[in-house]
């Protein structure tokens, strides 16, 4: 079937330490975006992508980092840098080139740093 | 400057009853999209609907009706005949073009719950 995958589900990491999440789409969408969700809040774009070996930051980028090597592919690093990780993440995709079309999402990834 | 203002962090209705989720929105674009996302305590995000800037007409998607008012920017979700079910949190999007590139914008969300 497709859809968007985002593992690992729940993901544990030290402080200071960097961690790569996962986000994989067989929909042959060209565009791709990875936001954080904070208890009670609503959805913050960090980075998203228009085609492959481009991307955007959005509202939230310090202290994160993405690569979008294959089409189907958009994972983002969260990096020492980035104050306060701990967060629901959530990817998604959509058909490139119109407003018209809606986003679709992974199941999400919560990213715990102890 | 808010892309995307819901105003109501929490709403009740009773079941069977009509609500109504607010949202506000704020571009230059005079080409854009509206979405509304139903979010349950799982976490995955269910597209409802879409309004599309051109269009004339409201949209609606069996119990979802989307109240467009495009001189006001205003986007509200119309649930009717609510259901338990219902009860989630609810987030109103716009897609809009921004220096060549498609934005999808959140709004911060409504969580509605729907009283026996």
């Amino acid at each position: 079937d497709g859809g968007i995958t985002q593992s690992p589900k729940y993901l544990f990491r030290k402080e200071g330490q960097n961690v790569t999440l996962s986000c994989e789409q067989n929909l042959n969408h060209d565009a791709m975006y990875w936001y954080r969700q904070d208890p009670g809040q609503g959805l913050r774009l960090i980075y998203y992508s228009q085609i492959v070996n481009d991307f955007q930051k959005g509202d939230i980028a310090e202290g994160y980092s993405v690569s979008r090597e294959k089409k189907e592919s958009f994972p983002l690093t969260v990096t020492s840098a980035q104050k306060n990780p701990t967060a629901f993440y959530l990817c998604a995709s959509s058909i490139g080139g119109t407003v018209g079309t809606e986003a679709f999402f992974g199941q999400g990834t919560r990213l715990t740093v102890v | 400057a808010q892309k995307i203002t819901q105003t109501q962090p929490g709403m009740f209705v009773q079941e069977k009853e009509a609500v109504t989720l607010d949202c506000t929105y704020d571009t230059s674009d005079p080409s854009y999209g509206l979405f509304w996302y139903k979010q349950p305590s799982s976490g995955e995000m269910i597209f409802l609907i879409y309004q599309g800037s051109y269009d004339q007409q409201n949209a609606t998607e069996g119990r979802y009706s989307l109240n467009f008012q495009k001189a006001r920017k205003s986007a509200n979700l119309v649930i009717s005949a609510s259901q338990l079910g219902d009860s989630a949190m609810y987030f109103c999007a716009m897609r809009e073009s921004s220096g060549g590139y498609q934005k999808v914008t959140f709004g911060t969300g409504t969580k509605l719950q729907v009283i026996p």
